[in-house]
């Protein structure tokens, strides 16, 4: 059972490039999210979805998109990428009647350098 | 999302000291969570807090859900060298999916 799969590890982008980040998960989860990672901020939540073909803005969405158009992929998309999308990514995952009570599970990240 | 303030924001004690951290919320949750990252990895969840006033133990560590559902602690008892790393508190305010998450706690132990 891999979990929560996350592709790839490191990337180096110049500014203006654009991306995939690409999260997989074979737990048959409804829900799927992606959050940003910041040294002295915490977690933030970009994008997240409910189930296939339903997604939604989380808290800081500008400048990413993402699709789901099966329940095992949510692919998080920079079309531009700048130097303030320099963080470490992280996907999670949940049965959609568990999120609220520790249900995640994350993926290991995926560290983004834009220069 | 809900401001969530996770204090203290790091640690460094000595390994068999006793820890503690909290989390406030400037509104009331209906779930708190406590998780921890190691280097180079996802968080993974420690304790899960359903009603107010709940003491939950997981092995070393203890967490509290506050009893006016704005605040919760987590306590680890005789610390040791592999409890280093980044400690969150998240919360659910509402009925929705999404988990707010705290700054984290790091913290350090010496041998």
């Amino acid at each position: 059972n891999a979990g929560v799969t996350q592709t790839p590890k490191f990337q180096v982008l110049k500014t203006g490039q654009s991306m995939t980040l690409q999260c997989a998960q074979d737990m048959n989860h409804e829900y799927m999210s992606w959050y940003r990672q910041d040294p002295g901020m915490g977690l933030r939540l970009i994008h997240y979805s409910v189930g296939a073909g339903i997604t939604d803005q989380g808290e800081v969405p500008n400048g990413y998109n993402v699709s789901r158009s099966t329940t095992e992929d949510f692919p998080l998309r920079l079309l531009s990428a700048a130097p303030s999308q320099t963080s470490v990514y992280f996907c999670a995952s949940s049965r959609a009647g568990t999120v609220v009570i520790g249900g995640y599970t994350f993926g290991s990240g995926t560290r983004l350098t834009v220069v | 999302g809900q401001q969530l303030n996770q204090s203290p924001q790091s640690m460094f004690i000595q390994e068999g000291e006793d820890v503690s951290m909290n989390c406030t919320s400037s509104s009331i949750f209906n779930t708190w969570l406590w998780y921890k990252q190691d280097p180079g990895e996802g968080p993974v969840l420690l304790i899960a807090l359903y009603k107010a006033g709940e003491l939950t133990s997981n092995g070393r560590l203890t967490a509290q859900f506050g009893i006016t559902r704005k605040d919760s602690f987590l306590n680890i008892s005789a610390s040791i060298p592999s409890d280093v790393g980044i400690y969150f508190c998240a919360g659910n305010s509402n009925s929705g999916y999404a988990l707010n998450f705290g700054k984290g706690t790091s913290l350090l132990v010496t041998p």
